[in-house]
């Protein structure tokens, strides 16, 4: 069973801190992606990888950025956290980025920025 | 921009059948997909069609397409308790081009 973790469930941080997300993979998938879901907007691609240090963005990355030095690890970084940044975090990984390629998502992470 | 709406709640009574209807924008989509999202959880594909079909089913579920109306809808027979989650409805032609709904939520009375 393909596994995706990631670090914290819920976290609470300032306007203004540098946070980090991480999320790792078990199954030496090439493909990892960051979104933010948000009641009523569903999900949206923030940034994904589709191999080591190598990085796309997705619909909304303006106040993101992203790292990946290693294949299981995708980290998503929010340099100056702002309150309209509260949201879920999902984590997703897949083998292939076809789209009938099946993506398996981590638990998430509750970020509220006060 | 792409768009996929769907309704925001649906109730229905334990052993109904339930139906998450879904209407898309993108006609190029190839795939469409239908998400579970369990409370506490991240979402878990439950099945996918590809846009050349208008109907697959996997056992208590079945996926209906109408192309031509951009319309998608997910049936679940016998719904039971278990059942009771988001569900996105979300089409795409790459992995990275995945548009998702807003998602439905699924509530089952006894």
């Amino acid at each position: 069973d393909v596994k995706v973790t990631q670090s914290s469930r819920y976290l609470v941080k300032r306007t203004g801190e540098k946070v980090f997300l991480e999320c790792v993979q078990d199954m030496d998938h090439e493909n990892m992606f960051w979104y933010r879901q948000d009641p009523g907007l569903g999900l949206r691609l923030i940034y994904f990888s589709y191999d080591v240090k190598m990085k796309e963005k997705g619909d909304i990355p303006e106040g993101y950025s992203v790292s990946r030095e290693k294949k299981e690890r995708f980290s998503l970084i929010l340099e100056s956290a702002s309150t309209n940044q509260t949201s879920m975090y999902l984590c997703a990984s897949s083998l292939r980025l076809a789209a009938q390629e099946t993506q398996y998502f981590g638990p998430g992470t509750r970020l509220l920025v006060l | 921009g792409e768009d996929v709406e769907q309704s925001l709640f649906l109730s229905v009574r334990e052993g109904d059948s339930s139906v998450i209807n879904c209407t898309y924008t993108d006609s190029s989509s190839t795939y469409l997909y239908w998400y579970k999202q369990e409370p506490g959880a991240g979402l878990q594909l439950l099945t996918y069609i590809f846009s050349n079909m208008d109907m697959k089913q996997d056992q208590r579920l079945t996926v209906l397409l109408n192309k031509k109306d951009k319309h998608l809808s997910l049936r679940i027979a016998d719904t039971q308790t278990g059942d009771s989650a988001i569900y996105f409805c979300a089409v795409g032609s790459s992995a990275s081009k995945i548009i998702f709904g807003s998602g439905t939520r699924l509530s089952i009375r006894p």
